[in-house]
């Protein structure tokens, strides 16, 4: 079955520090696509950065970026220069192969930026 | 442009009461999803709309759970009898195709808190 695990449950960055938050998958489909998406307290969920797994590079979106080992199955979301406005709940999740409809989500990361 | 809508933002009911939560998603977007999220849990898949499609409504915790979706925009995701389980937030998404991916992410509105007391 698919899945994905969250194993932080919570993390603190200073601000402007670089923080990593984990993700690993498991899935049996070779073809597949992974996404992080950011919950401030607002409540919106709000769409970070996508990962193909067919894709030779690491994704990149401004101050984002993802660190796919394919091989280790791991996903992790790289945030540089962390600011105030990160403070969030951040959620990665699969799309696989054979359902494009339902993602499948972590329970997420709670990210505490401190001044 | 405009977002995904949900109305109302909050919604508190007694138990065994009917509600309707009622969704507009972003202008041109093929596909709809409900979502649920309980406190402390990852996104719970409901029911999703493509087009004209028959709907996949695998998600739906029980019959009580029911939800349309008007002229492929608008959509009303209904609860009858409500139990103080089906508190949580509940989501609606939008995407401009079915397979999501990059250049079709899912986008999400804002939700609906649904406290059944």
């Amino acid at each position: 079955a698919q899945k994905i695990t969250q194993t932080q449950p919570g993390m603190f960055v200073q601000e402007k520090e670089a923080v990593t938050l984990d993700c690993t998958y498991d899935t049996s489909d070779q073809s597949y696509g992974l996404f992080w998406y950011k919950q401030p307290s607002s409540g919106e969920m709000i769409f970070l950065i996508y990962q193909g797994s067919y894709d030779e590079q690491n994704a990149t979106e401004g101050r984002y970026s993802l660190n796919f080992q394919k091989a280790r199955k791991s996903a992790n979301l790289v945030i540089s220069a962390s600011q105030l406005g990160d403070s969030a709940m951040y959620f990665c999740a699969m799309r696989g192969a054979g359902n494009n409809r339902k993602l499948i989500w972590g329970l997420g990361t709670s990210l505490a930026v401190n001044p | 442009g405009a977002g995904v809508s949900q109305s109302p933002s909050n919604k508190v009911t007694e138990k065994g009461k009917d509600v309707e939560l009622r969704c507009d998603p972003i202008s041109g977007h093929t596909a709809l999803y409900w979502y649920r999220q309980s406190l402390g849990q990852g996104l719970e898949f409901l029911i999703y709309f493509q087009g004209n499609s028959a709907p996949d409504k695998s998600g739906l915790p029980s019959d009580r759970f029911s939800a349309e979706r008007t002229g492929g925009s608008v959509s009303t995701l209904t609860i009858q009898r409500t139990q103080q389980e089906d508190s949580a937030v509940y989501l609606c998404a939008s995407s401009l195709v079915t397979r999501v991916s990059r250049h079709s992410p899912l986008h999400f509105g804002n939700g609906t808190r649904l406290t059944v007391t």
